[in-house]
Order: C-alpha cells, then sequence, then structure tokens
C-alpha cells in the first residue's frame, strides 16, 4: 500500500530565511507527487506536482522540489520564506495523475517567526 | 485555471438529520470526483471515488449507506451525510478530475458541524 511519511509535525522558520520539508514516500511503481498548502479553514492549493522528467520542479509562490528515487524523498524548499507562507502544507502521492484519489501525509504547520 | 466549488463552506445541522454537500466543476467536465474527510489536526482521508453515471466506490472502512454520493453530470457531485451524528462533523473536501487526469483540482471544503 502506498504511504506518505512528513516526519515534521510543526516547523518554526524566521521570515526571510530558508526553508525545507521533509517527505517520504512508499509506492510502489512510479509516483505522482504533490505539495499541497492549506490555510485554515480552507481547500487546498496545489504548490507543484512531479510526474516525470526533470527531478527538480518549480512551482508557485517560489517554491521548488525534488524528487530522489533512490531516498524515496520528495522534499519542499524555499529560499526564502515569507509571514503570508505560514500554513498547513501536505505532501501527496497518486498512481495516475488525476485519474485516482490521492494518499496524504499528515501535514507539516509551518509557523513563520518575525 | 480550472475551478471547482464546493457548498456550502459550512453548515450545522442536528443530529439524525441528512445533510448534502455540494462539488461543481466550474469551468471543465470532471469525469472522476474524489471525496475526502479531514479531521482536526489530521491528514486528509479519501472516501470515495466517483464517475459520472456510476456507482462511486468506496474505501475501506467508509459507510456508503450513510455517506451517500451521486455523480449525475459531468460537472456536479454530492455528497449526503444521512442521519447525521456528531461524529461525523469533519471538514469535507472534494476535488475533480478532467478528463485528461494531470490532476485534480481541490474545492475549499465545507465544515460540518453536528450538535
Amino acid at each position: 500500500a502506498q504511504s506518505v511519511t512528513q516526519p515534521d509535525i510543526h516547523i518554526t522558520v524566521s521570515e526571510g530565511a530558508s526553508l525545507e520539508l521533509r517527505c517520504n514516500y512508499s509506492y510502489g511503481a512510479t509516483p505522482y507527487l504533490f505539495w499541497y498548502v492549506q490555510s485554515p479553514g480552507q481547500g487546498l492549493q496545489l504548490l507543484l506536482k512531479y510526474f516525470s522528467g526533470d527531478t527538480l520542479v518549480q512551482g508557485i509562490k517560489g517554491f521548488e522540489a525534488e524528487f530522489k528515487r533512490s531516498q524515496s524523498s520528495f522534499n519542499l524548499r524555499k529560499p526564502s520564506v515569507h509571514w503570508s507562507d505560514a500554513a498547513e502544507y501536505f505532501c501527496a502521492v497518486g498512481s495516475g495523475g488525476g485519474a485516482d484519489g490521492l494518499t496524504f501525509g499528515k501535514g507539516t504547520h509551518l509557523i513563520i517567526q518575525p | 485555471g480550472a475551478v471547482v466549488s464546493q457548498h456550502p463552506s459550512r453548515v450545522i445541522c442536528k443530529s439524525g438529520t441528512s445533510v448534502k454537500i455540494e462539488c461543481r466543476s466550474l469551468d471543465f467536465q470532471a469525469t472522476t470526483m474524489f471525496w475526502y474527510r479531514q479531521f482536526p489536526k489530521k491528514s486528509l482521508m479519501l472516501m470515495a471515488t466517483s464517475n459520472e453515471g456510476s456507482k462511486a466506490t468506496y474505501e475501506q472502512g467508509v459507510e456508503k449507506d450513510k455517506f451517500l454520493i451521486n455523480h449525475a453530470s459531468l460537472t456536479l457531485s454530492t455528497l449526503t451525510v444521512t442521519s447525521a451524528h456528531p461524529e461525523d462533523s469533519s471538514f469535507y473536501i472534494c476535488s475533480a478530475s478532467r478528463t485528461d487526469y494531470t490532476e485534480a483540482f481541490f474545492g475549499q471544503g465545507t465544515r460540518l458541524t453536528v450538535v
């Protein structure tokens, strides 16, 4: 069965500092990987996705993620965070882009210190 | 971009009553729609997958008679929570997939509170 692990429940980062959110997955085939952001009481916004090709993917809001098959990881990074980045971040894995439901990690709550 | 609208955004209902949540794809045809449930401080759990014109496929442990899903058109899926109880209180989120299946787009969610 597929699974996603986000080992950090909370992360606190100073505004302007760099950020890395960890995501490890378990999947039997080539995974489709996603990062979503959720503000309180809101739905999910897609930050970026990986299907194939270049393992470093660029997303919206200055985020990027790197797919490392050997480590079964898909970590999210941002060089300089802004206070507006404070939110819940979810990593997810699926089998076929939008054809199947996604398996989500438990999320990482990002806190930005001034 | 593809927009998915969910209605209502918040609903409070009395225990024992039923409540319907709508999920609409506004600018694309959604062959497949998904319903997720999110408990407080928890991840999203896939409840069911619905394809237009056919019965929904429920995940293990999800009561199909309690959570009725209808996907009557390519732009609308509904989730009806029947005989709701306080333990059904949760955040429900739908997503819709375009026919090219490159990704699914999420609605803004519905906060259900059963009192």
